[in-house]
């Protein structure tokens, strides 16, 4: 069964990048026709998609973030990544990441990782 | 990028239905099937209830099932149980290879 594990800090400046990984296990990172996303959720608020990294290595991302946003695959170490730079305050939220298939949905999902952006 | 439009919140008593609407665009929602639904508990993952409009995941219950006419999809939960009080999420595929999240909805079972 795949199992999705965010990791990083939790706890990142104003102004400086948020860096996260999200460790795959249970399968690989490279079968079949995926898409490996981020999403994220501020605190008492609604689900907002980040971006994702298909299977083919193109990547495509929220509009309102894309200038900030960088999502890479390692698949050596299955796994992938987000890094969001320029953070503020707005950046806090839980990140989660997820596996994404146009017809599947976002079928599995991480537990979560709390990020927060504070001096 | 603007959001899908859901109610904020629904109720129903338990057995009974309640339907959960996310209205989109003819950009988004009105031209792919690629519709899904989540369930969030609080301090919880979401997880997938509904995936290309209509189908269910393998286990989760019969009781929830999905429909789309024009730009507004729409999740029905039938038999309300306590358990089914959550928030639930749809989401769709967007022009220019983009996904985009509804608002959310707070279901209460009374």
């Amino acid at each position: 069964q795949l199992q999705l594990q965010e990791s990083g800090s939790g706890l990142v400046k104003p102004s400086q990048t948020l860096s996260l990984t999200c460790a795959v296990s249970g399968g690989s990172i490279s079968s079949g026709a995926y898409s490996w996303s981020w999403i994220r959720q501020p605190p008492g608020k609604g689900l907002e998609w980040i971006g994702y990294m298909s299977h083919s290595g193109t990547t495509s991302f929220n509009p309102s973030l894309k200038s900030r946003v960088t999502i890479s695959v390692d698949r050596s170490k299955n796994q992938f990544s987000l890094k969001l730079n320029s953070v503020t305050a707005a950046d806090s939220a839980v990140y989660y990441c997820a596996r994404f298939g146009p017809r599947d949905g976002f079928d599995v999902w991480g537990q979560g990782k709390m990020v927060t952006v504070s001096s | 990028q603007s959001a899908l439009t859901q109610p904020a919140s629904v109720s129903g008593s338990p057995g009974k239905s309640i339907t959960i609407s996310c209205t989109g665009s003819s950009s988004d929602v009105g031209s792919y099937n690629y519709v899904s639904w989540y369930q969030q508990h609080p301090g919880k993952a979401p997880k997938l209830m509904i995936f290309d409009v209509s189908h269910r995941p393998s286990g989760v219950s019969y009781r929830f099932s999905g429909s789309k006419s024009g730009n507004t999809a729409s999740l029905t939960i039938s038999g309300l149980q306590a358990d089914d009080e959550a928030d639930y999420y749809c989401s769709s595929y967007r022009s220019s290879s983009t996904l985009v999240f509804g608002g959310g909805t707070s279901l209460t079972v009374l």
